[in-house]
């Protein structure tokens, strides 16, 4: 384990659905991202926030929308999403954005049917 | 702009041979970091080995070792004795701490290592 935790491990949704991925890290650390892990592409940098302010939007389009109320909590909030947003969402921290070294959590496969 | 290539979508090798991953990367930074994690099936992202740019002994990590070629931008992981439990994805990945300041990964190799 890594000490960082994602809710829940696997979701399905419809393109009308509204719903919610959750990250909690618990190593003390002030910087936190998004990203999204398709089959045989390269890890997207979706976020990244930094004591709670967000400090770079990727080009993400506006369906997703992420919250970080404080720096152990990460959401990301899911409306009218599209098939090909389907991968696997993977939450990481680390000390700070300067520090290299980031802790990933075990993701969450999302399905969108 | 950073890039990231691993040539070698798949690979797979017997239980106690060695195998090398390879990657490249492109940066014009001159401060900079490497690396490459592990992703075993569902489970979670982890560190495997790191490289400074500056150093230019190559890291090793028990089993895990890199050849860093930097005037190559190469930067290949040899795992020896290769166990059943190194059977992941691995990503290859770049960090500057100057400029952008974040992690450019590689598309990942699927490595199988066969009983």
């Amino acid at each position: 384990e890594t000490g960082v935790t994602q809710t829940p491990r696997h979701l399905v949704m419809g393109m009308t659905n509204k719903k919610s991925l959750k990250c909690e890290q618990h190593l003390g650390h002030n910087a936190m991202y998004w990203y999204k892990q398709s089959a045989k592409k390269p890890l997207e940098l979706m976020f990244v926030y930094s004591l709670e302010e967000r400090v770079e939007n990727n080009s993400v389009p506006s369906r997703f929308s992420p919250e970080c109320p404080n720096s152990s909590h990460l959401f990301l909030h899911l409306h009218t999403l599209q098939p090909e947003d389907s991968a696997l969402y993977l939450c990481a921290s680390s000390q700070g954005t300067a520090d290299y070294e980031q802790y990933f959590g075990p993701g969450t496969r999302l399905t969108v049917t | 702009a950073q890039t990231v290539t691993q040539s070698q979508p798949e690979m797979s090798v017997q239980e106690a041979e060695t195998v090398t991953l390879s990657c490249t990367y492109d940066t014009s930074e001159s401060n900079y970091y490497l690396f490459w994690y592990k992703q075993p099936p569902s489970r979670q992202m982890i560190l495997v080995i790191r490289q400074e740019a500056y150093k230019q002994q190559n890291a090793t990590e028990n089993r895990f070792s890199v050849n860093f070629q930097k005037a190559a931008k190469s930067f290949s992981l040899k795992i020896s004795d290769s166990q059943l439990g190194d059977t992941a994805m691995y990503f290859c990945a770049l960090f500057s701490n100057q400029g952008a300041q974040k992690l450019v990964f590689g598309q990942g190799t699927r490595l199988t290592i066969n009983p």
